[in-house]
This record gives C-alpha cells, sequence and structure tokens, in this order.
C-alpha cells in the first residue's frame, strides 16, 4: 500500500500551459509538504499545510497554487510554466502539526516536470 | 551556501567496508534528521537525533551531532550494494516557521 502517492508520475509540456499535480496520504497524518528538487538534488520546501490550513508558504511565484480539500490530499497547480520549472515535485507528510518538527516526513516518489 | 552541506559530495566504497558522510550547517538547530533517497524514488526518513542527543544508533547507522561544530556524521556500517543510494541531512531551526531544510546530499556507490 503506498502511503504517500503522487500523480503523475511524469509531466512533459509545453512553455505556458497550466498543470496541477495530486498527492493523497493515506497515513492520517495532519501535515502535508510540497518540495522541489532541482538538477542538482537540492531539495527546497515550497508549501506546507496543516488540516488543511497553509503554515509555511516559501518565496515561491504566486503561478505555484496549493489546494488541500481534506487533510489527506494536497494538490499543487502550476500556470503559466516555465523553463526553470523543471524539476522533480515532492509530496511529503507527517504525524502530528508539523510545526512541532520532531517527527518523520513521510515522501511520494516525485513528479518529473518537463517544461519544453 | 547552504544551511546542511553534506561532505563529501560524492563517495564511492566496496561491499563490507564502512561509509561516513558529514553534515554542517549554520544556525542553531532543534534537531537533524538524515533521508535516503534511492535513484528515481522518494526521501526515506533513517534516524532523527535532537539537539541534547550526541549519539544515536539504528542497526547499521550510526549518528553523531556535535552542536559546537555545527556538524553531524552518518556511519553506515558493512556497507551492502543496497545501501547505494544520496544521503540527505536535514536541520529544523527554531526560527518558528517550523521547516526543515535540506542539504545538497552525498551520493553514495557501493560496489559488490
Amino acid at each position: 500500500d503506498t502511503a504517500v502517492s503522487q500523480t503523475p508520475k511524469y509531466l512533459v509540456t509545453q512553455m505556458g500551459n497550466d498543470k496541477s499535480i495530486k498527492c493523497e496520504q493515506n497515513l492520517g497524518h495532519d501535515t502535508m509538504y510540497w518540495y522541489k528538487q532541482d538538477s542538482k538534488k537540492f531539495l527546497k520546501i515550497m508549501f506546507s499545510y496543516n488540516n488543511k490550513e497553509l503554515i509555511i508558504n516559501e518565496t515561491v511565484p504566486n503561478r505555484f497554487s496549493p489546494k488541500s480539500p481534506d487533510k489527506a490530499h494536497l494538490n499543487l497547480h502550476i500556470n503559466s510554466l516555465e523553463l526553470g520549472d523543471s524539476a522533480v515535485y515532492f509530496c511529503a507528510s507527517s504525524p502530528g502539526q508539523g510545526g512541532y518538527g520532531n517527527q518523520p516526513q513521510h515522501f511520494g516518489d516525485g513528479t518529473r516536470l518537463s517544461i519544453l | 551556501s547552504q544551511q546542511g552541506e553534506e561532505d563529501p559530495q560524492a563517495l564511492s566504497i566496496q561491499e563490507g567496508e564502512n561509509a561516513t558522510m558529514n553534515c554542517s550547517y549554520k544556525t542553531s538547530i532543534n534537531n537533524l534528521q538524515w533521508y535516503r533517497q534511492n535513484s528515481g524514488r522518494g526521501l526515506v526518513h533513517l534516524i532523527l537525533i535532537r539537539s541534547n542527543e550526541r549519539e544515536k544508533h539504528s542497526g547499521r547507522l550510526r549518528v553523531t551531532l556535535d552542536t559546537s561544530k555545527k556538524s553531524s556524521s552518518l556511519l553506515i556500517t558493512a556497507s551492502r550494494a543496497a545501501d547505494t543510494a544520496s544521503y540527505f541531512c536535514a536541520t529544523l531551526t527554531p526560527s518558528g516557521t517550523y521547516k526543515y531544510i535540506f542539504g545538497t546530499g552525498t551520493r553514495l556507490k557501493v560496489l559488490a
């Protein structure tokens, strides 16, 4: 059983398009995250939600809009895709309020986004 | 440079040898975690060490933390080919936003 699942696994699209990535976790966790991993493997947090409320919002272009319909789902919509958006996007979750921090994070297998 | 920086960037060893990788960070931390990432997969949590702890063990893994030097090390003993992966440290700073900052990772290759 996949704990944190993301779809799609691969996403190839043209510059300027709008796309969404979906994430679901079946661990019963309260906190979910989106990370971006660049070509050099550097992983940077983008957003975090706790029980559907936004608690971390890094300096991400407002073309990126997360949505959490319930605490088991955190989707990422990206408008007007740019070449620099090419990366692997990871969804993660952790138990309790992510803010306490003493909890391991569980990651999905990533969505590989390529902008042509 | 990043809050968490792993050293070396890449490491190649023979099966059965020990692998040591280091993580340095800049600010004070609440805790530090180590993660493993296999090629094409997400990160998997290995071990968490709190700022008031100096050493933790989990199976073949041993993590040390030296807050005076702002550094941590991950030792994998008796390495196996299956240990081939990238290893990342992640630090949590008492900054109020409670976000983890990941390093750039050490790519470990264990040769059979």
